[in-house]
């Protein structure tokens, strides 16, 4: 089943430990984006990537990493988290212009 | 930059009703329009798209033509069901290599028996 996988799926923790979300993608895309949810602004995009090592900003990459060492791995890390980066993230993946999202994380930073 | 904007909700329907969430957009170019569907606890699902003006997309009995004289996307559904209460979001992708899409903020359908 093609599909796009994140973990975990809920996430508590406090401020300035680092964390990692993982998302993989079983569709051989080479595009693959990380968004964030807030209530009352839609989805906003935080970085993507076009390729393995190929990683760009988006909207709101301030507080984010990620990396692109593999096509099917696209993790997101939060070196300090901070409790405005409380939100649920979805990723997505693309072969063409349209997006496939994961289940999504729900994070909470206290 | 690009935007888009939808009709807040909630809205709130008896089954069986004729469903209309409007959606416009602000955007240079030629985009490509979305509408994506988000269950309760769940991510989001593809609903339907269209890729060029006069196009119109449909899937389990929803709606949208993409309008560029009016820069419009609305959705509709000429028969609601509970099964449709969710949240719908209007989204739009340019054809940059960036991809993103930008979402409206959402439109909550509440439907009841």
């Amino acid at each position: 089943e093609a599909q796009v996988t994140q973990n975990p799926r809920y996430l508590i923790t406090v401020t300035g430990k680092k964390l990692t979300v993982t998302c993989s993608q079983n569709m051989n895309h080479e595009y693959m984006s990380w968004y964030r949810q807030d209530p009352g602004l839609g989805l906003r995009q935080i970085y993507y990537s076009m390729n393995v090592e190929v990683t760009d900003k988006g909207d709101v990459p301030e507080g984010y990493k990620v990396s692109r060492k593999e096509k099917r791995n696209f993790p997101l890390i939060l070196e300090s988290p901070s409790p405005n980066q409380t939100s649920l993230y979805f990723c997505a993946s693309s072969s063409t212009n349209e997006q496939y999202f994961g289940p999504g994380t729900r994070l909470t930073v206290t | 930059g690009d935007s888009v904007t939808q009709m807040e909700g909630p809205v709130t329907l008896s089954e069986e009703a004729f469903l209309t969430i409007n959606c416009t957009y602000t955007a240079t170019g030629y985009p490509s329009l979305f509408w994506y569907v988000q269950y309760p606890g769940e991510g989001l699902q593809l609903l339907l798209k269209a890729t060029k003006a006069d196009d119109k997309g449909s899937n389990k009995g929803f709606e949208a033509t993409y309008r560029k004289e009016t820069t419009s996307f609305h959705l509709e559904k000429g028969s609601v069901q509970v099964s449709d209460s969710a949240v719908y979001f209007c989204a739009l992708s340019d054809h940059t290599g960036r991809r993103a899409l930008t979402f409206g903020s959402g439109t909550r359908l509440q439907v009841q028996p």
